[in-house]
C-alpha cells in the first residue's frame, strides 16, 4: 500500500536560517505529492503540491521538488519566520476516483526569533 | 463563502455517550472526508464520500457511522463513546475530478471520560 515517511521532529531554527523536511514515500503509479501545514489551533491548509515527476511546487518561500528516482519530496525554504512555526504534513494522493491522501506523521517546527 | 465548517469547537463526552459531529461544506464539492488526528500519528482516514448517498470505509471505520443525504453535509456518528475515540477530527473536502486538493475545517477536538 501507499505510505510516506517524513523527517522526525520537532525542529527547532532561529530566524533566517535554513529549512529542510524530508518526505519520502511508497506508492503504485504516479501519485500527486502534497505539503499541508497546521498553524496552531486550526486546520490544515494545502502549503504546496506537484502532479508529476520533476515538478517543483512553490508557495510563500517554500519549493519542493517530485523526484521520481529517488522517491521523495523534500520541503526547503530558504529564509525561515517565525510565522512559519507550524506543523507541516507530507501526503501523497492514490489517484484513481477517489483521490484519498496518505499523510505523514507530521513535522512541528519551531521557529526563535 | 466559508468554506468547510465543523461543529462543535469541543465536547466532552461520558464513555457510552453518543454524539454527531457536523461538517459543511459551501464549495459544491463531491467528495469529502472524516479524519481523526492523534498526537505524533498524522491523520487516519475514517470515513469518506464520493457524493450524495455514496460512502466508504478508511483505514479506522471502527465505532462509527456516516451519512450523505445532501452534497454540503457530512455529519460523523459516534453511537458508544470510548476514551480510544478522544481525538482531534477534521472533516475535509475535494472537486472530484481534476483537482486533488482536500479543503479542511478548523477541527472538532473531543474528550472521552
Amino acid at each position: 500500500g501507499n505510505s510516506v515517511t517524513q523527517m522526525e521532529g520537532p525542529v527547532t531554527l532561529s530566524e533566517e536560517a535554513f529549512l529542510t523536511i524530508n518526505c519520502t514515500y511508497t506508492a503504485t503509479g504516479y501519485p500527486s505529492l502534497f505539503w499541508y501545514v497546521q498553524y496552531p489551533g486550526e486546520g490544515l491548509q494545502l502549503l504546496l503540491k506537484a502532479t508529476k515527476a520533476d515538478d517543483k511546487g512553490s508557495n510563500k518561500g517554500f519549493e519542493a521538488t517530485y523526484r521520481k528516482e529517488t522517491t521523495s519530496f523534500h520541503l526547503e525554504k530558504g529564509s525561515v519566520q517565525v510565522s512559519d512555526s507550524a506543523v507541516y504534513f507530507c501526503a501523497l494522493a492514490s489517484g484513481g476516483s477517489n483521490y484519498k491522501l496518505t499523510f505523514g506523521k507530521g513535522t512541528l517546527l519551531t521557529v526563535n526569533p | 463563502n466559508a468554506g468547510v465548517t465543523q461543529t462543535p469547537k469541543f465536547r466532552i463526552l461520558k464513555i457510552g455517550q453518543s454524539m454527531t459531529l457536523q461538517c459543511t461544506q459551501d464549495m459544491n464539492h463531491n467528495y469529502m472526508y472524516w479524519y481523526r488526528q492523534d498526537p505524533g500519528m498524522g491523520l487516519k482516514l475514517i470515513y469518506y464520500s464520493v457524493g450524495a448517498g455514496i460512502t466508504d470505509k478508511g483505514e479506522v471505520p471502527n465505532g462509527y457511522n456516516v451519512s450523505r443525504s445532501t452534497t454540503e453535509d457530512f455529519p460523523l456518528r459516534l453511537e458508544l463513546a470510548a476514551p480510544s475515540q478522544t481525538s482531534v477530527y477534521f472533516c475535509a473536502s475535494s472537486y472530484s475530478t481534476g483537482d486533488e486538493t482536500q479543503y479542511f475545517g478548523p477541527g472538532t477536538r473531543l474528550l472521552v471520560l
